[in-house]
């Protein structure tokens, strides 16, 4: 099964990019990479997922290796409010399954 | 459009009891998965409901189970409750594709402790 691995912790400062790594290394040609962030006492939401090019939105980029065995969440410029477990998951496709990851938990310095 | 709610947001029970939660999906979607997560273990898949039918199902013990309306409302129960059942959990809805692209939507959770 494709699994996806995530260092525990990372620290920031305020206002400095961060670069949250994956490893997926068993990843298939036509699985998605999803990215979700879990707030303190909230449920999981939505950041960003992308295939094989790199993605943008306005809450982050997304920059996919070009072998796919690994992604990297960029968040430009962090915020205390980005304080939060980052999970990168697989969506293998022909299945319903989300494949989650253990998460990097983020603390972001003042 | 309304987000995932779920109810209640906290309960207590105690060992042996059992509990049902409650998640309404946002209007339209009609998969909602429900999760287990614990510091322990992390965010653990238990099942997946689609049109009334389960779907997919996690490696949990029979204990928990679930059930989907036709309005796509859906229910968890957890029987013969023990202290290992003490977690936060989740329901997160979607529209219920194929596709790998599309987005899943998590409620706030239910926080069950059991005494």
């Amino acid at each position: 099964d494709a699994k996806t691995t995530q260092p525990n912790s990372m620290e920031s400062n305020e206002e400095e990019p961060v670069h949250l790594p994956c490893n997926h290394s068993t990843i298939s040609g036509t699985d998605y990479i999803h990215w979700y962030r879990q707030l303190p006492s909230q449920g999981p939401e939505y950041v960003i997922h992308g295939l094989t090019s790199n993605v943008n939105n306005r809450m982050a980029s997304l920059a996919i290796a070009e072998d796919r065995k690994s992604s990297t969440l960029i968040l430009h410029r962090a915020t205390l409010r980005d304080a939060a477990v980052y999970y990168c998951i697989l969506r293998p496709s022909g299945t319903y399954k989300y494949i989650f990851g253990t998460g990097t938990r983020l603390k972001v310095l003042a | 459009k309304a987000g995932v709610t779920q109810t209640p947001r906290y309960l207590i029970k105690t060992r042996g009891q059992q509990v049902t939660l409650s998640c309404s999906p946002i209007s339209g979607h009609r998969s909602v998965s429900w999760y287990q997560q614990t510091p322990g273990q992390g965010l653990q898949f238990l099942f997946e409901y689609f049109s009334e039918t389960q779907r997919n199902k996690g490696n949990f013990p029979g204990r928990f189970s679930g059930r989907q309306f036709s309005n796509s409302r859906s229910e968890m129960n957890v029987s013969t409750l023990e202290l290992g059942d003490s977690a936060l959990y989740l329901c997160a809805s979607r529209p219920g594709g194929l596709s790998p692209a599309e987005t899943q939507y998590f409620g706030p959770g239910t926080r069950l402790l059991v005494l």
